[in-house]
């Protein structure tokens, strides 16, 4: 199962910050958090991942609490092609397989 | 060109019929993934390969059969197909942390 919780949906008006958040309360010392989005049917797409700090790429900002228990994926102005599935991952299995959650379903709105 | 190919991008089949789907990835990779994705859910691993003498089953893989030709092949098979094996599938190739993920398949078992 994957160990995360995120809310099912959210939306956010282009131009302003979306903050999504995921909850990994039994995340273990060496697990790290990924984040990945999926536009509309389209594979998966990477966008950041961390283990302790917080991480800014390109895409996005990653921001995970002290006690590594939640996170947020910051995407600092939204864009109405930043409306997709974005899935926090924490369990990777040995081989490096991801495990799926539910995700979010973001809306950017105009 | 793309990283990771997949063919066909859509197909329909009839219950019972033996169909392959076709993974190629340009990457130089070892390791590929099948995934299989339904409707409103996240992706559910069926095979997972880390070389081509290495091959693995993952989650869900009853029903399903994979072939890894060469480094960069990877084929995914359904024996006889089922209804309940309609689904978007995706083949992946990971680097280290980041995966990326063919265009996906849509496949419909009618």
């Amino acid at each position: 199962d994957a160990k995360t919780t995120q809310p099912p949906s959210m939306d956010c008006a282009e131009g302003r910050a979306a903050n999504l958040p995921c909850n990994h309360s039994t995340i273990s010392g060496n697990e790290y958090v990924y984040w990945y989005r999926q536009i509309h049917s389209q594979g998966p797409q990477y966008i950041i991942h961390g283990l302790k700090n917080n991480e800014t790429n390109e895409m996005a900002s990653l921001i995970i609490t002290e006690d590594r228990k939640s996170s947020t994926l910051i995407l600092p102005h939204a864009t109405l092609r930043d409306t997709a599935v974005y899935y926090c991952i924490v369990r990777v299995d040995q081989g490096g397989k991801l495990i799926f959650g539910q995700g979010t379903e973001l809306s950017v709105k105009p | 060109d793309a990283d990771v190919t997949q063919t066909p991008r859509n197909r329909i089949t009839k219950t019972g019929k033996r169909i392959m789907l076709e993974c190629s990835q340009t990457k130089g990779h070892d390791r590929m993934y099948w995934y299989r994705q339904d409707p409103g859910l996240g992706l559910q691993l069926i095979y997972y390969s880390f070389d081509v003498k290495d091959i693995n089953k993952g989650e869900i893989s009853d029903g399903y059969s994979v072939s890894r030709q060469a480094q960069a092949k990877f084929s995914l098979s359904l024996e006889s197909a089922i209804p309940n094996q309609t689904a978007l599938y995706f083949c992946a190739t990971p680097r280290v942390v980041e995966q990326y993920f063919g265009p996906g398949t849509r496949l419909t078992v009618t």
